[in-house]
């Protein structure tokens, strides 16, 4: 079956570094990607679509200039954290759409565990 | 706006069946999809359903879905200390193809020995 990949998995970060978060979908082409975001014990929101080849849609409450995301290739989004805060603690998670054909089907990556100390 | 609301627990002995219910409001969505998400992991896939469907069965899965009362339920049969995860209701408010689903707040299933 299709798989998306992010990595890393985890990382530990301190406050006022950036962290860039890669999202691969690594058996199809995706031409759109989504980056959600997941606080303990509560469900996924939607941070922002990414499409490659143009700029992401972002979701309204999340900052453009905070969630720096990039879609070069049909297989690689690209999340950063800039000047990352304990605040944005958190789980992200991509999922990727098929380029074409397909269900609607969305299959996720296995989610990256962001800390700021 | 786009709600999709699930109870937040079950709890069921081992081999018993589990149901799971998720009420959504838009009634454009097209596709509905449960999904499993294990302690500290991401989330796969369990099964989906068109909105022109009421049942779909996948071995141990049984999904209804009455659209006319906006509901979904995850039937899990003979269910397994495996299956205690956290379950997510979604629906893709009528985006087709696009992938942007929207969540419910996800159910807690514990199933105990």
């Amino acid at each position: 079956g299709a798989v998306v990949s992010q990595h890393p998995s985890r990382v530990i970060c301190k406050s006022g570094t950036s962290v860039k978060i890669e999202c691969r979908s690594l058996d199809f082409q995706a031409t759109t990607m989504f980056w959600y975001r997941q606080f303990p014990k509560q469900s996924l929101m939607l941070m922002a679509t990414s499409n490659e080849g143009s700029k992401a849609t972002y979701e309204q409450g999340v900052e453009k200039d905070k969630f720096l995301i990039n879609h070069a290739s049909l297989t690689l989004s690209t999340l950063t954290v800039t000047s990352a805060h304990p605040e944005d603690s958190s789980f992200y998670i991509c999922s990727a759409v098929r380029a074409s054909g397909g269900t609607g089907e969305l299959f996720f990556g296995e989610g990256s565990r962001l800390t700021v100390l | 706006g786009e709600d999709v609301e699930q109870s937040l627990f079950l709890s069921v002995r081992e081999g018993d069946s589990s149901v799971i219910n998720c009420t959504y409001t838009d009634s454009s969505s097209t596709y509905l999809y449960w999904y499993k998400q294990e302690p500290g992991a991401g989330l796969q896939l369990l099964t989906y359903i068109f909105s022109n469907m009421d049942m779909k069965q996948d071995q141990r899965l049984t999904v209804l879905l009455n659209k006319k009362d906006k509901h979904l339920s995850l039937r899990i049969a003979d269910t397994q200390t495996g299956d205690s995860a956290i379950y997510f209701c979604a629906e893709n408010g009528g985006s087709g193809n696009t992938g942007k689903l929207i969540f419910g707040q996800g159910t807690t299933l514990q199933v105990k020995p």
